[in-house]
């Protein structure tokens, strides 16, 4: 069976570090990839979305980048931090557009 | 464009009541339509899913209708619980997208149910 899984679950970061959240699936081959991200009390933005290895599609301009070193691992990075970049991060696969997503437990960044 | 709109929340009801989350969207192309469910602290789980019109997606209870003629997606359940209480999601993804599936959500809609 497929599992996706995301860690960290909870980070509290100061402004100005960096970020890596990682986000692995198994048990498929050449799934699409996204990062949402989710700020309170609010929807779902799409940042990224990769259909293959080293395949990246920004949905946003913004302070973070993402990379997919390997077939199912997705990550996503920030040089230095804002305070904007808080926010509950999702990791999402799909194999098709029919399929729907599967997603990751999440990942809530506070930046202080 | 594609877009995707749910009712305001929060829906308060209570317990054995029925639900109605009311979804419409726009679509340039053919849609499939989702429903997703967050519960609290957690990621969003596939509540149910309808790939072309007048197919019903059916999951725990909770039913929604791909209806095209009034470009709806409405989520019902005929008894909601207290385990109910949660954030949902209408979302689509447009046929043949480039092959990239980008789900496109609504705002969200907040449901709490009181015992």
């Amino acid at each position: 069976s497929q599992t996706i899984h995301q860690w960290p679950a909870t980070l509290v970061q100061p402004v100005g570090s960096p970020l890596s959240l990682e986000c692995t699936v198994e048990g498929t081959s050449n799934p699409n990839l996204y990062w949402y991200r989710q700020a309170a009390g609010r929807g779902l933005q799409l940042l990224f979305y990769s259909v293959g290895i080293g395949q990246i599609s920004s949905e946003v301009p913004q302070n973070l980048s993402a990379s997919r070193p390997q077939d199912r691992q997705f990550i996503l990075s920030s040089k230095k931090l804002l305070l904007s970049d808080s926010g509950f991060y999702l990791c999402a696969w799909s194999v098709s557009w029919d399929y729907g997503y599967t997603f990751g437990s999440g990942t809530r960044l506070t930046v202080v | 464009g594609n877009s995707v709109t749910q009712m305001e929340g929060p829906v308060t009801l209570s317990e054995e009541a029925f639900l109605t989350i009311n979804c419409t969207y726009t679509a340039t192309g053919y849609p499939s339509l989702f429903w997703y469910v967050q519960y609290p602290g957690e990621g969003l789980q596939l509540l149910l899913k309808a790939t072309k019109a007048d197919d019903k997606g059916s999951n725990k209870g909770f039913e929604a209708t791909y209806r095209k003629e009034t470009t709806s997606f409405h989520l019902e359940k005929g008894s909601v619980q207290v385990s109910d209480s949660a954030v949902y999601f209408c979302a689509l993804t447009i046929h043949g997208s480039s092959n990239t599936g980008k789900l496109i959500f609504g705002q969200g809609t907040t449901l709490q149910v009181k015992p």
